[in-house]
């Protein structure tokens, strides 16, 4: 059964680095997400990217964010200079088409330790 | 504007008993619920979607029914395992965020 996978499963980094967080959604989807959770928290909603360009974004979603899909395959997160506070489990998520419901699929997660 | 709310954060029962956990909204109907299971450290995985028409969905010993009239959806584990114990969580069909669900433990 074609899943999401994302590498890698666990990054450390150190305050103020960039961090890339890689993501292959399932091959047939068009549209994909980003999610983060704290520990303890809700799954919160960070940008869903369609047709190469971001189609929304969360107040969460600032400068330091980015987000490309670099080829055919892949779909990446970028934090520009990470902070503690960026600490969390990252998920990256795919689904069909967003003209019916919004069934989404969801990868294992990156946690993003930020020392 | 529409909301949706589950009302327990957290839901402890038996082995063997039926979970049943709610989802509650706000004024007009969304087209469609949908569920989904967290699991700690996991991503959230879809369990079933139910329209506004349909009453009722099953899958396997989950069920799902829509009742417009009180503007709920009950989500159903019967025959419950510890196997089952996770973050429920509920939203509407479009939406992109998700609430905090609510945390089943199924005690052996």
């Amino acid at each position: 059964e074609p899943e999401v996978t994302q590498t890698p499963s666990h990054q450390v980094t150190q305050m103020g680095q960039e961090v890339i967080l890689r993501c292959v959604p399932i091959s047939n989807h068009l549209y994909f997400y980003w999610y983060r959770q704290i520990l303890g928290q809700k799954v919160e909603f960070l940008v869903s990217f369609y047709n190469n360009e971001i189609s929304e974004k969360s107040e969460i979603f600032d400068d330091q964010f980015s987000v490309e899909r670099p080829d055919g395959s892949n779909f990446t997160l970028k934090i520009r200079s990470t902070k503690l506070e960026d600490s969390a489990m990252y998920f990256c998520a795919s689904s069909e088409a967003l003209g019916g419901p919004l069934v989404q699929y969801f990868g294992p997660g990156t946690r993003l330790t930020v020392t | 504007s529409q909301k949706i709310e589950q009302n327990s954060e957290a839901l402890n029962i038996q082995e063997g008993k039926t979970a049943t956990l709610t989802c509650n909204y706000t004024n007009y109907s969304p087209a469609y619920l949908q569920w989904y299971r967290q699991d700690p450290g996991r991503g959230p995985v879809f369990l079933l979607l139910i329209r506004e028409n349909e009453k009722e969905k099953r899958k396997e010993r989950l069920k799902v029914t829509f009742d417009t009239t009180l503007k709920q959806s009950l989500f159903h584990i019967t025959a419950s395992q510890p196997a089952d114990s996770a973050t429920y969580l509920c939203r509407r069909g479009r939406a992109l965020t998700f609430g905090s669900g609510t945390r089943l433990q199924v005690q052996p």
